[in-house]
């Protein structure tokens, strides 16, 4: 199986300490997602990456958060100086863009659960 | 930019029963309309998407849909549900502009079915 890959899982870590997290998009796909799920909400989007350019940050990544995509094919999430307000499900989707109008549909990973202590 | 408002946060079913799972969004603009899939400690799967065409869209494991523009609906259907239905379950509106380059979900529905 090809799927999305995220690693860690599981990271439970204390408050102050820097996290990444890393992920492996289906081969194909060019453009990659990065979304945080809080219990209880639906997922909300942080930041994509069309190849290996960042094309859009939301407001809801702020500096202590980093993405980079170096070479257009994994990615990785770091978080820095943890806030227990950062415990989240951090997912990874990816899709392919073609000449076609983007249709939106994601490929989503099983995520990377943080729980900051 | 574009809302989706998911109205019930839980729905208890019978197994066997029919199951309507309501979302209504906003935008200023066409959009492409998703519903998603989230079952315990897994990623999100898609169920089905209304891209254009047939207002009434069948997806996996027996859902169909009805994209209602006119009442801005997208309502998540299934006749007859199973236990393994259990899951929750996520409207999610994309932009039709050619530059999409993100999902706005609702904030989901726990399908919770019974026997």
């Amino acid at each position: 199986d090809t799927g999305v890959s995220q690693n860690p899982r599981h990271k439970i870590t204390k408050r102050g300490q820097n996290v990444t997290f890393r992920c492996d998009p289906i081969s194909e796909h060019n453009r990659l997602y990065w979304y945080r799920q809080t219990l209880g909400q639906g997922p909300e989007f942080l930041t994509y990456f069309q190849n290996e350019a960042q094309l859009e940050k939301s407001r809801l990544l702020s500096d202590r958060f980093s993405a980079e995509r170096p070479k257009g094919s994994f990615s990785t999430l770091e978080i820095q100086r943890t806030e227990q307000g950062d415990s989240a499900m951090y997912l990874c989707a990816s899709s392919f863009l073609a000449d076609i109008p983007n249709t939106g549909e994601l490929f989503f990973g099983e995520g990377s659960r943080l729980t900051v202590l | 930019a574009q809302s989706v408002t998911q109205l019930d946060s839980q729905v208890p079913v019978f197994e066997e029963a029919p199951v309507e799972l309501r979302c209504n969004y906003s935008s200023s603009v066409s959009v492409y309309l998703f519903w998603y899939v989230q079952y315990p400690n897994q990623g999100l799967q898609l169920l089905l998407k209304y891209l254009s065409g047939s207002t009434l869209v069948k997806g996996i494991n027996g859902f169909e849909a009805e994209f209602n523009k006119s009442q801005t609906s997208f309502h998540l259907r299934k006749p007859s549900v199973h236990i393994s239905d259990t899951a929750e379950y996520f409207c999610a509106v994309s932009d039709y502009d050619g530059t999409a380059s993100k999902l706005t979900f609702g904030t989901g529905t726990r399908l919770q079915v019974t026997l």
